[in-house]
Parts: C-alpha cells; sequence; structure tokens
C-alpha cells in the first residue's frame, strides 16, 4: 500500500538555522504531495503543496520539490525562527474515483531555540 | 469565520459510555473525513463522505458509526467507548476530484476516556 516515512524527531535547531526535513513515500502512482504544520493545541494547517513531478512548493519561507526519481518531498527553510516551533507531517494523495485520502507520514517535531 | 468547527474539543468521559463529535464545514466542499491522531501523533484516516454518501470506511470497529445529515455536517458516533479510543479526532474537508488543494482540518477533538 501507500506510505509515507519522514525522518524522526525531534529535530531541535538555533534560531536562523537551515532546516530540512526528509520525506520519501511508496506509491504506485503520481501521487499528490503535502507538508502540513501542527502547532502545539491546534488542528493541521496546509504548508505546502506539489500535484506532479518537479513541482516545488513554497509558502513562509519553506519549500519542497516534487522528486519523482527518488520518491521524495524533502521540507527545507534557510533560517528558521522560533515560531517554526511545530510538528511537520509529510503527506500523500491518490485520487481513485472512489475518494481521496491523505496518507501521512510519522510527524517530525521542530523546537527552534534562540 | 471557521471554515471547519468541531465541537467539543475536550471530551472526558468513562468507559462503555456513548458520545457524538459534531463537525460542520462552511467552505461548500463535497466530501468530509474523520482522522484519528494517537499519542504518538500519528493521523489515520477513518472515514470519508462525499455528497452524504459513505465513500472510505478503514478498519474502524463498528462501534464508530459515522453520520452525514448534509454535504456540510459530518458527525462521529462511538458507541460502548474504550480505554484505547482516547485520541485526538479531526474532521476535513475537501473538494470534490482529485486532493489538488490539500484538506482543511478542524481544531480536532480530544477524547480522553477514563
Amino acid at each position: 500500500g501507500d506510505s509515507v516515512t519522514q525522518m524522526e524527531g525531534p529535530v531541535t535547531l538555533s534560531e536562523e538555522a537551515f532546516l530540512t526535513i526528509n520525506c520519501t513515500y511508496t506509491a504506485t502512482g503520481y501521487p499528490s504531495l503535502f507538508w502540513y504544520v501542527q502547532y502545539p493545541g491546534e488542528g493541521l494547517q496546509l504548508l505546502l503543496k506539489a500535484t506532479k513531478a518537479d513541482d516545488k512548493g513554497s509558502n513562509k519561507g519553506f519549500e519542497a520539490t516534487y522528486r519523482k526519481e527518488t520518491t521524495s518531498f524533502h521540507l527545507e527553510k534557510g533560517s528558521v525562527q522560533v515560531s517554526d516551533s511545530a510538528v511537520y507531517f509529510c503527506a500523500l494523495s491518490f485520487f481513485t474515483g472512489g475518494g481521496n485520502k491523505l496518507t501521512f507520514g510519522t510527524g517530525t517535531q521542530l523546537k527552534v531555540e534562540l | 469565520d471557521t471554515a471547519v468547527s468541531q465541537t467539543p474539543k475536550y471530551l472526558v468521559t468513562q468507559m462503555g459510555n456513548d458520545k457524538s463529535i459534531k463537525c460542520e464545514q462552511n467552505l461548500g466542499h463535497d466530501t468530509m473525513y474523520w482522522y484519528k491522531q494517537d499519542s504518538k501523533k500519528f493521523l489515520k484516516i477513518m472515514f470519508s463522505y462525499n455528497n452524504k454518501e459513505l465513500i472510505i470506511n478503514e478498519t474502524v470497529p463498528n462501534r464508530f458509526s459515522p453520520k452525514s445529515p448534509d454535504k456540510a455536517h459530518l458527525n462521529l458516533h462511538i458507541n460502548s467507548l474504550e480505554l484505547g479510543d482516547s485520541a485526538v479526532y479531526f474532521c476535513a474537508s475537501s473538494p470534490p476530484g482529485r486532493l489538488l488543494e490539500g484538506a482543511f482540518f478542524g481544531q480536532g477533538t480530544r477524547l480522553t476516556v477514563v
């Protein structure tokens, strides 16, 4: 079945450090790919998305590129802030005609310190 | 205006009780979902409805029964609650067709069974 693998956390960085959170997927076709962010005590918010190979999703300084050849969608940010502390989820989705569902990775907790 | 709203936000109840969680979306979406997030933050789909019709029913005990009175509402009723049902339950919605924009999530309902 489809699955998403994320690097394990927690990841602790100093403010202004470079962030990479690895995400790879296993799927039998070409899914849409997403990064969601969950701040403490809140629901999930869509951070960015890519719907086909070589697409780059970007939002709030975060970027991820859909790499079909490596089945990856790594999340990057050049300079993190304390306010970026949250749990980040990589996810994929297929539309099969029978409906959509998001398949999530296990989440990676990011803590940014001053 | 809250796009996807769930009530209650917190629910503490005893084993064996029956409880319901309500969800409403004002985005005009046709598809709604219930996801369960366990204590390790892992998210898994439970159900998906498209225009009041059940589309996805993952392996969920039949103590869980979703009900969609109209396409803007999807409620979750749980009978004979067990300790293992303690989790955060998220409602989500999306437009019909391919999940190009991701799904929009509610704030979650933290269910604690004691």
